[in-house]
């Protein structure tokens, strides 16, 4: 019962930026953006968050549309090790819901 | 930055034994920890949520006297897997937020996962 939708999967080359986009349409006011990425084998990272602001930290920038329908984690420099399942959440201090979440595989 | 640790990372076992996994969380208190189960290839699927002090909240479908949990402490939260059996071989991950004021919305921490194979 997620309510993003993410593309299954994309690739990107390494040094690139890698531009990951989701759809949240049915968002409420007062949810924010999460994202997590999984590499194998391991617990979801903590990437970046936001409500209704572009947010940028040492990992991420993410881009929120004016209508906060959709959403763009930017990896602006992909290195091979960026290569996992990226997860799109959104969520208000309460539990989080997985989809399925985007593979980005980062070629050399 | 917050750290949640998760053990045993993986456990391997006979099929009856109770399996305990441990979920702290080092620098933060969390009052409410959150339960994951992760099959092969596909996403994280909430089980539950630890609440400190009282009785955790399961999803739908998922069997509360098979997977036991108890929230003690602010930093401490356990699963116990009961009379486990092959088809409860899974990836369980745990999950905690800070519990301090003032901290709503902050991201949840997650724990590195335990790899539970059940023989």
């Amino acid at each position: 019962d997620a309510k993003t939708t993410q593309p299954t999967s994309m690739d990107c080359a390494e040094g690139r930026a890698a531009n990951l986009p989701c759809n949240h349409s049915t968002i409420s006011g007062n949810e924010y953006v999460y994202w997590y990425r999984q590499i194998h084998s391991q617990g979801p990272q903590y990437i970046i968050h936001g409500l209704k602001n572009n947010e940028t930290n040492e990992m991420a920038s993410l881009i929120i549309t004016e209508d906060r329908k959709s959403s763009t984690l930017i990896l602006p420099h992909a290195t091979l090790r960026d290569t996992a399942v990226y997860y799109c959440i959104v969520a208000n201090n309460n539990d989080m819901r997985f989809g399925a979440g985007t593979r980005l595989t980062v070629k050399p | 930055g917050a750290v949640v640790s998760q053990h045993p990372s993986r456990v391997i076992c006979k099929s009856g034994t109770s399996v305990k996994i441990e979920c702290r969380s080092l620098d933060f208190q969390a009052t409410t920890m959150f339960w994951y189960r992760q099959f092969p290839k596909k996403s994280l699927m909430l089980m539950a949520t630890s609440n400190e002090g009282s009785k955790a909240t399961y999803e739908q479908g998922v069997e509360k006297d098979k997977f036991l949990i108890n929230h003690a402490s602010l930093t401490l939260s356990t699963l116990t897997v009961t009379s486990a059996h092959p088809e409860d071989s899974s990836f369980y991950i745990c999950s905690a937020r800070d519990g301090r004021a003032g901290a709503n919305n902050q991201p949840q921490h997650f724990g590195d996962g335990t790899r539970l194979s059940i023989l």
